[in-house]
């Protein structure tokens, strides 16, 4: 399951597809950036960073791409599972203070 | 692991009164945060704490807010007369180095209800 153009606010995916989280950032001098999960009650959950001098990083199931041309991050899940279901937010690092966050995408998926 | 952790979990309170929502960073971190999420939106950055100064604000953070450390483990955040609108969750979030290649470890939160 993809979440297509920018950003969709909700993706749907079938238990073991892949999943794939768009976000687009807004400042093209932002160097970091975080993808977080939130789960129903809970805060923002760390997944996994990029800095702004790489184009892709790999953690467990999960992978980061960033094309700075376009301002565009994507996060992919490999093998989704139903403990994957959450709220995903894109973060990008403004000037070291704060962290700017995008409109998030709840993830639901099927079984 | 060590995490932050925030109390209370939930608060209610009246318009008007004033509220201190408390959080303990994880020990060896340095930087700490306040950000607000309203109820299905996106989550705001209100304010960023370093060396017991804040270091940036957002317009949100008005003279109705404040942000203490009183001691070397509380970060605290204070609302002096509440309103209907700082209904919210609040998060507290701590980093632990100066680079911006180390992510904030967020707590689970304060759900503040206004009457």
């Amino acid at each position: 399951g993809e979440s297509v153009g920018l950003h969709l606010p909700t993706l749907s995916v079938q238990e073991g597809d892949n999943s794939i989280i768009n976000c687009a950032y807004s400042n093209s001098a932002s160097d970091y950036f975080i993808w977080y999960k939130q789960e129903s009650g809970k805060g923002p959950q760390f997944i996994i960073d990029i800095r702004s001098n790489m184009d892709k990083r790999q953690g467990q199931r999960v992978t980061v791409l960033l094309n700075k041309t376009v301002k565009h991050l994507s996060l992919q899940i490999a093998a989704t599972q139903p403990g994957d279901s959450a709220v995903y937010f894109c973060a990008e690092n403004i000037n070291d203070y704060k962290l700017s966050f995008g409109a998030g995408t709840t993830v639901t998926v099927r079984a | 692991e060590p995490e932050v952790t925030q109390t209370p979990s939930h608060q209610v309170t009246q318009m008007g009164q004033e509220v201190i929502l408390r959080c303990v960073p994880i020990s060896n971190h340095l930087y700490f945060y306040w950000y607000r999420q309203i109820l299905g939106q996106k989550v705001e950055f209100l304010v960023s704490f370093y060396n017991n100064e804040i270091s940036e604000k957002s317009e949100i953070f008005d003279d109705q807010f404040s942000v203490e450390r009183p001691d070397g483990s509380n970060f605290t955040l204070k609302i002096r007369s509440t309103k209907l609108e700082d209904s919210a969750m609040y998060f507290c979030a701590s980093r632990k180095g100066a680079q911006g290649n180390q992510p904030q470890h967020f707590g689970d939160g304060t759900r503040l209800s206004i009457l």
